[in-house]
This record gives C-alpha cells, sequence and structure tokens, in this order.
C-alpha cells in the first residue's frame, strides 16, 4: 500500500522557474525522505529531514515537513533541464522497508 | 566506487516460467532490500535483509516469491510460475546497516516482462 500522496501528479515549468511538489503520508513517521527518479530507473536520495526537524536545505533544495498536518514539501529553485525526473517522498525503512507515494512527474522546458 | 548492479537489465518470459534476478549490493552493506515498481507507480517493498536473514518477508505477495541472500552480500529474487501480473520493474537497494535514518542507495533495477 502507498503511504504518501505527491501532489501534483505532474507539473511542468520553465526552465529557471522554481517547482514545488507536495507530500502527504497517513501514519507517524521518524523521518521522511525524498528520492528522485530518471528515466523510469535509478532511484536516488536527495534529502532526509527528521520528524523534529521543520525545513532542510541541500543546494537547491529545500524540504519542509508539517507532521502535525502530516504533510512535507520539496522545493526545487533555479530549475534546469537535469532536474526534469519523477520525485517520490518515502516514510520509514529499517527493517520494513520504505513506503512511497505515487510520485511527481516534473518536466523542465528550455 | 561501485554502486548496486543488477542483473540482467531486462527479462522477457512467458507464463508459467521461472525467474531469477540477481542484485549485488555495494560492499559493505548489510542491509539489503527488494522493492517492485509497477507503471506510473511508486515502488512497493518486498523483502528485507540484515546479513544473510530475511527479517522481514512481509511484502512478498505470494508464495510464489522467494528470495535468498546466502552469504550475506548478492542476493537472489527467485519468481516461480511467473504470471503477466508480476511484469514490473524489480529494484534492488542496500544500506550501510539497518535504520530508518539510513539513506538506501538503489540499483538501475530489472524490467521483468510476462508474456
Amino acid at each position: 500500500s502507498q503511504q504518501g500522496e505527491e501532489d501534483p501528479q505532474a507539473l511542468s515549468i520553465q526552465e529557471g522557474e522554481n517547482a514545488t511538489m507536495n507530500c502527504s503520508y497517513k501514519t507517524s513517521i521518524n523521518n521522511l525522505q525524498w528520492y528522485r527518479q530518471n528515466s523510469g530507473r535509478g532511484l536516488v536520495h536527495l534529502i532526509l529531514i527528521r520528524s523534529n526537524e521543520r525545513e532542510k536545505h541541500s543546494g537547491r533544495l529545500r524540504v519542509t515537513l508539517d507532521t502535525s498536518k502530516k504533510s512535507s514539501s520539496l522545493l526545487i529553485t533555479a530549475s534546469r533541464a537535469a532536474d526534469t525526473a519523477s520525485y517520490f517522498c518515502a516514510t520509514g525503512g529499517g527493517a520494513d522497508g520504505l513506503t512511497f507515494g505515487k510520485g511527481t512527474h516534473l518536466i523542465i522546458q528550455p | 566506487g561501485a554502486g548496486v548492479s543488477q542483473t540482467p537489465s531486462n527479462k522477457v518470459t512467458e507464463k508459467g516460467k521461472y525467474v531469477e534476478l540477481r542484485c549485488d549490493p555495494i560492499s559493505g552493506h548489510t542491509a539489503l532490500y527488494w522493492y517492485r515498481q509497477s507503471l506510473g507507480q511508486g515502488p512497493e517493498f518486498l523483502i528485507y535483509f540484515q546479513g544473510t536473514g530475511a527479517a522481514d518477508d512481509s511484502g512478498l505477495p505470494n508464495d510464489r516469491f522467494f528470495a535468498v541472500r546466502p552469504e550475506g552480500s548478492v542476493s537472489t529474487l527467485k519468481i516461480q510460475r511467473t504470471e503477466r501480473g508480476d511484469s514490473a520493474v524489480y529494484l534492488c537497494a542496500s544500506s550501510p546497516q539497518s535504520g530508518s535514518y539510513n539513506e538506501q542507495f538503489f540499483g538501475p533495477g530489472t524490467r521483468l516482462t510476462v508474456l
């Protein structure tokens, strides 16, 4: 079953614009992770935010977490063509494995 | 260093056949995971190994699916009597150790097509 649900399912923006994706989840968490997947393969870890953190930055990425609303957002600033990919939020990990949402497909138009 | 590798990259088989999918984790990673990803969906957890033992196989859909990791490194996912619904990309991931705060490193996946 899917724990997280990303919103929107698809997003198309111009290069240089900012992209924002949202994730909602159902149960309490220790942390939430975001992954990127290019061309339907090869998931790459982007960032992990712990349940006691509200915001985290990594390069052009900014992640927020609101545990009271069970939601997270991923902001990519100054988007590039290479950012075109699917983005997934994931909760859990450890012995139970990660539980992923359906993902947001991001297209950066040159 | 080398990442997680999976072989074959593509596998086409006929309904009812047996298939084996192989995963080579990053050297030294004790935790290994298998996931299945259907078109347009996120990956779904199948099984987790800590060392040689399957610590959690709750995600395996039925008894046609089985996975081993005999020496605590390479893992093989085995599917018996394949069905068309088994068609998906099978992803393997490894992690230095277990624990939800650890990043998982994914392989490129094996795309399985059951005709």
